[in-house]
């Protein structure tokens, strides 16, 4: 059964970087990609970008392309988003999602900002 | 961009009653749309994709339908369980892929 675990909730102040982990299991990634996607309270879903496991590549939303950084460890078959410089706006859901179309989500790993 | 535009924002509605959600698109996106279900603290759940093939394990009550910009998906007759808020999602326009802002089916 493919699954995608998420790293857990995190806690950050404003100006600092968090990193979120997303493991895949159960199926084969080395033909997909791994899209993130966030969701702020109340709000709807907004893309950020994708690793392309195929190519070893990462695509970004041109809004993100400044602050997020996508990698992978293809013999763990993880994948990392990272967002830097932090802003109380940043304060989301973000989730993992598998292929074009999303078939298989990660569980959300809650960031939240504050001072 | 592609910006995906989705009416009506919320529609009350009753189980039994057959709904129809709309998604237009800012420009011609073919067919490679996605449709997901959304219930509060969970991740999405895919329905459709390719504009019109139900995902793995969706009941048949699910149907959607359009090709480039205009897009449609019904539900036969709502069960309790589908009340939800539901989002389209093109890929056709990468590496940028939009959502639409959702709408929400409302009791």
């Amino acid at each position: 059964q493919v699954q995608l675990v998420q790293s857990g909730p995190e806690v950050k102040h404003p100006g600092s970087s968090v990193k979120v982990s997303c493991r895949a299991s159960g199926g084969n990634f080395q033909t997909s990609s791994i899209n993130w996607v966030r969701q702020a309270p109340g709000q709807g879903l907004e893309w950020l970008g994708r690793f392309v496991f195929s190519i070893d590549m990462s695509d970004y939303a041109q809004k993100f392309q400044d602050r997020v950084t996508i990698t992978a460890d293809k013999s763990t078959k993880t994948v990392y988003m990272e967002v830097t410089s932090l802003r109380s706006d940043d304060t989301a859901v973000y989730f993992c999602g598998r292929g074009n179309y999303m078939d298989v989500w990660g569980n959300g790993t809650t960031v939240i900002v504050s001072s | 961009e592609i910006v995906m535009t989705q009416s009506p924002g919320t529609l009350s509605v009753s189980p039994g009653e057959r709904v129809t959600l709309s998604c237009r698109a800012s420009q011609s996106i073919s067919n490679n749309l996605a449709w997901y279900q959304q219930k509060p603290g969970q991740a999405p759940r895919l329905l459709i994709f390719g504009a019109s093939t139900r995902a793995t394990g969706i009941p048949a009550r699910f149907t959607a339908s359009g090709s480039g910009t205009e897009f449609t998906l019904t539900i036969s007759s709502l069960q309790s369980d589908d009340f939800a808020v539901y989002y389209c999602h093109q890929y056709h326009n990468w590496p940028l892929y939009t959502f639409g802002q959702g709408t929400k089916l409302d009791i």
